[in-house]
């Protein structure tokens, strides 16, 4: 399919670990956003990706939290020495860069940190 | 600042009722504005949008009108399925900085046979 895929779909880490989320933007889509959503939450904006541009970082919690995208399409968002709190899905979104249109969502990794 | 309010949840409906769940948005300029819904441990999928003032967005019984008067996008189905329970989130994007969005904390929806 031409989705938006995220891999892997579930990750059970231990506390104090690095775990790394993997995102693949539909093709041709310039803008890549990560999401976080904790438990019956609403999304928390992580990060986002236009072309070439400098990411907006705005939305990362901690100095733990990191994210690159290379080449411009595959996204990996990084998360070092891991706490209970980062227990979450964490999604990502892509979309083309013409005003007005929507963001398409991949299916999450669900993160559980024991 | 932009942002987005939604109506808190839960709304529990019985199957073939009327059904609203409000959204108010505070932004610069004229945004485009976005329903999407989660179905249980799926992603978001886009359920409707409009682009400018008075443009009605619709999609699988559901509708939605840009006012830009009470800036409000409230969503609408005439007579809700059990197949609807889902949550359903309100989001903006900003004519100038197109590539921000701002969601609104969701609104589960429960629908009773």
């Amino acid at each position: 399919g031409a989705g938006v895929s995220q891999s892997p779909s579930n990750k059970v880490t231990e506390k104090g670990k690095d775990v790394e989320l993997r995102c693949d933007p539909i093709s041709g889509h310039t803008a890549l956003y990560w999401y976080r959503q904790s438990l019956g939450q609403g999304l928390e904006f992580l990060i986002y990706f236009q072309g070439n541009s400098a990411p907006d970082k705005s939305g990362l919690p901690s100095d733990r939290f990191s994210a690159e995208r290379t080449g411009g399409s595959v996204s990996t968002l990084t998360i070092q020495r891991t706490q209970q709190e980062d227990s979450a899905v964490y999604l990502c979104a892509s979309r083309t860069g013409t005003s007005g249109n929507e963001q398409y969502f991949g299916p999450g990794t669900r993160l559980t940190v024991t | 600042g932009d942002s987005v309010t939604q109506m808190e949840g839960p709304v529990t409906l019985s199957e073939e009722a009327f059904l609203t769940i409000n959204c108010t948005y505070t932004a610069t300029g004229y945004p485009s504005l976005f329903w999407y819904v989660q179905y249980p441990g799926e992603g978001l999928q886009l359920l409707l949008k409009a682009t400018k003032a008075d443009d009605k967005g619709s999609n699988k019984g559901f509708e939605a009108t840009y006012r830009k008067e009470t800036t409000s996008f409230h969503l609408e189905k005439g007579s809700v399925q059990v197949s609807d329970s889902a949550v359903y989130f309100c989001a903006l994007s900003l004519l100038y900085n197109f590539n921000k969005f701002y969601f609104g904390s969701g609104t589960k929806l429960n629908v009773k046979p």
